[in-house]
Order: structure tokens, then sequence, then C-alpha cells
């Protein structure tokens, strides 16, 4: 059964860039598609990055401006870089895998990390 | 922009009850809805995709329907594993939108 384990600083100073990683385990990232979600009280569950395992990516258009997505299938990993947090970016931040039987949808969660961003 | 709404915000209802929630989008969509069940401090859970398909491994309580600009996610008989926050999601031109969700607490 394949699961998703999201790595991340914890704590990022305002205008510093975040990174956030997500293992896969007990399954490949070859042939699947992956995205990152966040969740915040205030703003609720927001889709922010899409990736495929060929390496296409799309944003939302809240964030496009200040992140990158990737992904290295040799490590079995993709990758979230934030560029100029602010307060707003607070949030948990999970990785998905979009289902196999439907693409439209995440199967797969990890637990998610939370990010705090503060001086 | 399409725009969701889910209702109701909450929910309360005993265990047994039969429940529903409401997704309505403000134009017709496709039927690339799905919907989730997330309890405190752990991530969302799929329940059902495609409006209407039950995901592998979910109780067969759990059923979706609806088409146009309707979408409604019912729980025949609510037991006490189901008090949980429910959300709504909507994909749209690599867009993939959530709802502010309903949560179901216990009357």
């Amino acid at each position: 059964q394949v699961q998703l384990q999201e790595s991340g600083p914890g704590l990022v100073r305002p205008s510093e860039t975040l990174s956030l990683t997500c293992t896969v385990s007990g399954g490949s990232v070859i042939n699947y598609y992956w995205s990152w979600i966040r969740q915040s009280p205030g703003k609720g569950l927001e889709w922010i990055a899409y990736i495929s395992h060929s390496g296409t990516t799309n944003y939302n258009p809240s964030v496009k401006s200040r992140l990158t997505i990737s992904i290295d299938t040799s490590k079995n990993q993709f990758s979230l870089k934030l560029r100029s947090v602010t307060a707003a970016d607070t949030a948990v931040y999970f990785c998905a895998r979009h289902g196999p039987g439907s693409w439209y949808s995440f199967d797969t969660w990890g637990q998610g990390t939370l990010l705090s961003v503060s001086s | 922009d399409i725009q969701m709404t889910q209702s109701p915000s909450t929910l309360s209802a005993s265990v047994g009850d039969r429940v529903s929630f409401t997704c309505r989008a403000s134009q017709t969509i496709s039927s690339r809805l799905a919907w989730y069940q997330q309890k405190p401090g752990k991530a969302p859970k799929l329940l059902i995709y495609e409006a209407s398909r039950l995901q592998s491994g979910v109780p067969s309580r759990f059923s979706g329907s609806g088409s146009g600009t309707e979408f409604t996610l019912t729980i025949s008989s609510l037991q006490p594993d189901d008090f949980a926050t429910y959300y709504c999601q909507h994909y749209n031109k690599y867009l993939w939108t959530f709802t502010q969700g309903t949560k179901v607490e216990i009357k």
C-alpha cells in the first residue's frame, strides 16, 4: 500500500523560501500524478500545485509566481519550493496522489506537515 | 470561475440518522466531483469520486449523487466513526477546488 510522508522545516521566517519534500513508499512515483494541498483555518483546503511523473506542472494562480514543484524519480520523491513566504502561508501542507481510478480526485494523502511563518 | 458552496456548514445528528450534505455549483459542471471525510489532526480521506463512485474500502452507507449544479453526499445510517467534517472538491481546467465543508456533530 502506497504511503506518503511530508518533511519540512516547521518554522520559516517571513520573506524566506520554504522547501518541502514528499517521500513515496510502497509504490512508485512513475505513472502517477501528484499534488500539494494546504489547509489553514482562514482559507480551508487549498490545492496549490500538481506534477506528473514526467514533470508536467500546473499551479494555483494564487501562488503561481512564488511556487516551484519538482519530481525526482530516482529518489521516489517530489518537492515544493515556496518563495517570499508571509504569515498567510502558515498552514498544514499535505502531499497527495491523484487517484488511479480518477485523476480528478486525491486517493492517498500524507499525514501533513505544519508550517509556521514567523520571525 | 466556477463557485462551489456546501450546505449546511454544521449538522447535528444522532447515531442511526440518515444525513445528507449538498454541494452546489454556480454553473453546470461535469461529474468531476469528489467527497472527503476529515477528522481533527488527520488528512482528508476520499469517500466518493466522479460524483457517485464509492472509493475502495469505504463503507456502503456512504453514497454520492447529483448532476448539473447540485451534488449530494448521503450517509444512510450515521455511525459513531462518522462524526467528522466533510468536504466536496471539484476539478475544472487544471484547478482543483474544495468547499468550506460540513461539520457533523453529535446531537
